[in-house]
């Protein structure tokens, strides 16, 4: 049963265009969310996070939207770049735990 | 600062073999995380460790085994490899207890024959 949910294995967009990739969870224990970039042959990269306290978080050209009564949250890269292809993954986890449940990843493909 | 560093890169093994796979941070993290990554399945959590001479079961702990001797070193352990343990397993380190990043290092990719 996954609890984190990726729908869209893969994304294209052209360069300079909004970017979302989204992501649906099932448990509502889950109280913290992140984004992860990860290029080819490296290791996840912290991207962004966001608290249930919150419904948006910033940073720079990425936007983390949390629909809690909806349990979905999207991230928005505005404007897109080549350099933002990669895989993304979003994770979650509930408090009092120190475990993260990841997505199975959205490939991003930002075309120049 | 090489933040979190994996042992070896690539590995390929046959069917029953063993090797350890070997995870240092030098951020003087506590939490210490090994996932594998399959395709169509994203990342998921093999054994953790909350601190030195602690370790924990994660989602997909069979076949595995993991020692937390030292605070900056995660081992990784398979006694008797099998084809379904081919895949590419990540190390991870967080700063301390509540909801922190997870710092993750490149990756070692397995193959078992």
């Amino acid at each position: 049963d996954q609890q984190v949910k990726q729908n869209s294995p893969s994304l294209s967009v052209q360069e300079g265009r909004i970017s979302i990739l989204n992501c649906d969870y099932t448990n509502s224990m889950f109280d913290y969310f992140l984004w992860y970039k990860k290029y080819p042959a490296e290791g996840p990269t912290f991207l962004i996070s966001i608290s249930s306290i919150k419904d948006k978080n910033e940073d720079g050209r990425f936007t983390v939207f949390l629909n809690k009564s909806a349990k979905h949250l999207s991230l928005h890269i505005v404007p897109s770049q080549p350099g933002d292809s990669a895989v993304y993954f979003c994770a979650a986890s509930g408090s009092g735990t120190y475990k993260y449940i990841f997505g199975t990843g959205t490939r991003l493909k930002v075309l120049a | 600062n090489a933040g979190v560093t994996q042992t070896p890169k690539f590995r390929v093994l046959k069917t029953g073999q063993s090797m350890t796979l070997l995870c240092a941070q030098d951020m003087n993290h506590e939490y210490m995380y090994w996932y594998r990554q399959d395709p169509g399945m994203g990342l998921r959590l093999i054994h953790y460790s909350v601190g030195e001479g602690t370790t924990a079961k994660g989602e997909v702990p069979d076949g595995y085994n993991v020692s937390r001797l030292k605070k900056q070193n995660f081992l990784l352990g398979l006694e008797s490899a099998a084809p379904s343990q081919t895949s590419v397993y990540f190390c991870a380190s967080s700063y301390s207890s509540g909801q922190e990043t997870q710092y993750f290092g490149p990756g070692t990719r397995l193959l078992v024959l």
